[in-house]
């Protein structure tokens, strides 16, 4: 069975200081990947999506990027965090049958 | 552009009761319409999905969705809901723009079931 994982679970960083979160997917090969961020609790942003290694489309221009170095690992990334950057970030990876499974997200805060 | 809108931001039902979390879709073409569920700092959980066939479809937990083309609506249904069904609901759609099999989703139901 196919399993998402997402580190840190939490993370508390000040303005100004680099991030990288990581996500990856067993039992599965060549997955569509994504990122959102989920902002008090209700609406989910799409932020970055993968088709394959080295492919990311971005959603919505930020202080955030997403890479795709091996086929089933996805990272995000900003060099400098800002306030606004705090949030629930999910990661969420797709088999051809359209529904998206979703990792157990990551807790940012900037301070 | 594809879309979904959820018109309740929270929903309150007995336990034991019926329930029935909103949903209403508009896109073009066929809509592949899904139902997640997220309990607190928690990540999204798959419920159901309607890609063709059957109007109603049936998925985890004993939840279900109807599917109704003329309404253009996807609502969800439990026959009788328990204190361990609250939860955050999102109804989401497959966006077609773009390729890369996006999902679409609506803002949220807040559902509160009590005893």
């Amino acid at each position: 069975s196919q399993t998402i994982h997402q580190w840190p679970a939490t993370l508390v960083q000040p303005v100004g200081s680099p991030l990288s979160l990581e996500c990856t997917v067993e039992g599965t090969s060549n997955p569509n990947l994504y990122w959102y961020r989920q902002a008090a609790g209700r609406g989910l942003q799409l932020l970055f999506y993968s088709v394959g290694i080295g492919q990311i489309s971005s959603e919505v221009p930020q202080n955030l990027s997403a890479s795709r170095p091996q086929d089933r690992q996805f990272i995000l990334s900003s060099k400098k965090l800002l306030l606004s950057d705090s949030g629930f970030y999910l990661c969420a990876w797709s088999p051809e049958s359209y529904e998206q499974y979703f990792g157990p997200g990551t807790r940012l805060t900037v301070t | 552009a594809q879309s979904v809108a959820q018109p309740e931001d929270q929903v309150n039902v007995a336990e034991g009761n019926p329930l029935t979390v909103k949903c209403t879709y508009s896109v073009s073409g066929n809509p592949y319409l899904f139902w997640y569920v997220q309990y607190p700092n928690r990540g999204l959980q798959f419920l159901l999905k309607y890609i063709t066939g059957d109007n109603l479809v049936k998925g985890s937990y004993g939840f279900e969705a109807e599917f109704n083309k003329s309404q253009t609506s996807f609502h969800l249904k439990k026959p009788s809901a328990l204190v361990s069904d609250s939860a955050l609901y999102f109804c989401a759609v497959r966006d077609w723009a773009g390729g890369g099999n996006k999902l679409t989703f609506g803002t949220g139901t807040q559902l509160k079931v009590e005893l």
